[in-house]
């Protein structure tokens, strides 16, 4: 069995500033954990992803993400924000390629300027 | 080519009709997933193919009917909805099975479907 908690459903920050996502996991296997990104009304876009080899991870758009295995969390941070990170935000799990990607409940991240 | 392409993009319809979402994607991917997400919350599975082959039905009404005609290819049939299927329907690939390296998803950029 495998869960996603992201611990806030809102994050709010001024720009340029830095941002913190939180994200903790259950699973009963090695899993591979995602970020992915949503703008309104868009699909979603892949941020990063760890599938057990380096612990840090760094995405696109200046985003990174540590995996630390003894407190089972997987949290985003960006040193600095931008107008346009102003989106939602989901934390995904998966056993495997092909099987179910279980969801976070999402953060929305509102960018003030 | 990372892309998933999904038509149409805005779809209204009935609760008598008959309609389709179509998804293509030329990556190579033998897994394709259909999600389902309301506003404001997360996505939803509803279906997963491996190999053309119907793998995952997470208990989705008989008036939603997908199909895997080829490997490049997903179809979402509907017929008789109601109002509250009203949603983003987003389609997604990935390769199928191991672990480790290429395992993420890549989500097209979905179908606003509302049902009058």
């Amino acid at each position: 069995a495998q869960s996603v908690t992201q611990l806030d459903s809102h994050v709010s920050v001024s720009e340029g500033t830095p941002v913190l996502l939180r994200c903790n996991y259950s699973s009963s296997y090695s899993p591979s954990l995602f970020w992915y990104v949503q703008h309104p009304n868009k699909g979603l876009q892949l941020l990063l992803k760890y599938t057990s080899a380096a612990t840090l991870v760094k995405g696109i758009n200046g985003f990174e993400a540590e995996f630390k295995k003894s407190e089972t969390s997987f949290h985003l941070t960006k040193p600095s924000a931008h107008m346009s990170d102003a989106a939602e935000y989901f934390c995904v799990v998966t056993k495997a390629a092909g099987n179910k990607l279980t969801f976070g409940g999402g953060t929305r991240v509102l960018v003030k300027p | 080519d990372t892309e998933v392409t999904q038509t149409p993009k805005h779809l209204v319809m009935g609760m008598t009709n008959k309609k389709s979402l179509k998804c293509e994607q030329h990556m190579g991917h033998r897994a394709m997933y259909w999600y389902k997400q309301k506003a404001k919350k997360p996505p939803e599975l509803m279906f997963v193919y491996s190999y053309e082959k119907l793998s995952i039905n997470e208990s989705v009404p008989s008036r939603f009917s997908p199909e895997c005609p080829n490997s490049s290819l997903l179809n979402l049939h509907l017929h008789a909805l109601q109002p509250e299927d009203s949603a983003l329907y987003l389609c997604a690939s990935s390769p199928w099975g191991g672990q480790g390296e290429n395992t993420e998803a890549f989500f097209g950029q979905g179908t606003r479907l509302t049902v009058v």
